[in-house]
């Protein structure tokens, strides 16, 4: 099992660029989330899906575009990126019922110039 | 939204010394997480704690949820080099809200030297 991955590893971008980060997961989750981890500061909730088919925006949504395209797969889109959303975005997955325990990818390290 | 101070923010030890670090927040939390980070990687979860009071181990590591529901400890005993990384604590507050929601405080930077 390749567990919780993501595509590309490393992006940069123009500002104004639109972009789509891509997850993948093959442990059945039915719970997906997407993260933004910046300098000195701890994990930040952007959109999370509860299930296939509902989306719910976390505490940084703004600047986001999320798409639960099927159980397996979770995807966030910058629409027209800024240098505020530079950072290292994390999605991550969980089994019904056990939300607390989340399985996170190796991570997405954009930068937006 | 909720906030959790984690302390300390940064630590360098020796080989073989003992690690303690806590979390806390001025609210009640029904869950408290213990997340490691490795450079370069996702967060792996270590352990979680669902019960005030509980003292839960995972090999040389052992977390407690604070009997006032507001904090967590996390120690470490017997450092080794592979100890290195960022912890971070994360838990779910009372009183409602989501369950998809997990607060994660800032983190403990951890270095060992061998």
């Amino acid at each position: 099992n390749a567990g919780v991955t993501q595509t590309p590893k490393f992006q940069v971008l123009k500002t104004g660029q639109s972009m789509t980060l891509q997850c993948a997961q093959d442990m059945n989750h039915n719970s997906m989330y997407w993260y933004r981890q910046d300098p000195g500061m701890g994990l930040r909730l952007i959109y999370y899906s509860a299930s296939e088919g509902t989306t719910d925006k976390g505490e940084v949504p703004n600047g986001y575009n999320v798409s639960r395209l099927n159980k397996r797969e979770f995807s966030l889109r910058l629409e027209s990126a800024a240098p505020s959303q530079t950072s290292v975005y994390f999605c991550a997955g969980s089994w019904e019922g056990a939300t607390d325990t989340q399985y996170f990818g190796p991570g997405t390290r954009l930068t937006v110039l | 939204g909720q906030q959790l101070n984690q302390s300390p923010q940064s630590m360098f030890i020796q080989e073989g010394e003992d690690v303690s670090m806590n979390c806390t927040s001025s609210s009640i939390f029904n869950t408290w997480l213990w997340y490691k980070q490795d450079p370069g990687e996702g967060p792996v979860l270590l352990i979680a704690l669902y019960k005030a009071g509980e003292l839960t181990s995972n090999g040389r590591l052992t977390a407690q949820f604070g009997i006032t529901r507001k904090d967590s400890f996390l120690n470490i005993s017997a450092s080794i080099p592979s100890d290195v990384g960022i912890y971070f604590c994360a838990g779910r507050p009372a009183g409602g809200g989501s369950n998809y929601k997990l607060t994660f405080g800032k983190g403990t930077l951890l270095t060992v030297n061998p």
